[in-house]
């Protein structure tokens, strides 16, 4: 059956640190996958994209990597900040579909200070 | 701020009775999706809207059904209300193969009684 997993249900890191995050998948080739932070209550936000034939992709202190032989992707916040903490969630768009999301249920992050 | 606005954000209603959320979508965007977020979980595609027309369906029951107007508006609509719809009720407007980000709403939370 199909499976998106994000290993960790809760993160908890200090203020500095790299924050690393995965996802794993089974049963899909996804054309992109996507990095939501979402905070309680309210919507999920956009972070990164990255596609199939990408490796890696960088956004300021954020990076995402997309390995499709081991079938993960990791996601790093590079010099934490307690304004980090949320919880994020990933996405994965699959070939030939409509472009909907199909979410990990997410892991959710703590930066103490 | 996303630009993607949804109405009500808070709801209650009674187990069988039915309800109408709404959607406005993002300037330009003709491509309107709905998730439902149940409470630790990540969201699940119910279906999607292209060009007025449904584009693509998740795993939900017939009594979820939806609409999407020539402005690119949309509205979700649950018949026969069940306790399990309590949720949060995610609108999100895209392009059409996701590609892109999603730009989601900050969401309605439904509470079944």
């Amino acid at each position: 059956s199909q499976k998106i997993e994000q290993n960790s249900e809760a993160l908890n890191i200090q203020e500095g640190k790299t924050a690393t995050l995965t996802c794993n998948y089974t049963n899909y080739s996804p054309a992109y996958l996507q990095w939501y932070r979402q905070d309680p209550g309210r919507g999920p936000v956009f972070l990164l994209l990255i596609r199939e034939n990408e490796k890696e992709k960088r956004k300021e202190r954020l990076k995402v990597t997309f390995d499709t032989t081991l079938k993960q992707s990791l996601f790093h916040i590079t010099a934490s900040q307690p304004a980090d903490s949320a919880t994020y969630l990933c996405a994965l768009v699959g070939r030939g579909s409509q472009g909907n999301l199909i979410f990990g249920k997410g892991t959710k992050l703590s930066v103490k200070p | 701020e996303t630009g993607v606005t949804q109405s009500p954000t808070h709801l209650i209603k009674t187990r069988g009775q039915q309800v109408t959320l709404r959607c406005s979508s993002q300037s330009g965007h003709n491509t309107v999706s709905w998730y439902q977020q149940a409470l630790g979980q990540g969201p699940q595609f119910i279906f999607q809207y292209y060009r007025e027309e449904e584009n693509g369906r998740g795993n939900f029951p017939p009594r979820f059904s939806g609409l999407q107007f020539p402005n690119y508006s949309s509205e979700l609509n649950v018949n026969a209300l069940e306790l399990d719809d309590s949720a949060l009720y995610l609108c999100a407007s895209s392009s059409p193969n996701g590609n892109t980000e999603a730009f989601f709403g900050q969401g309605t939370r439904l509470t079944v009684v």
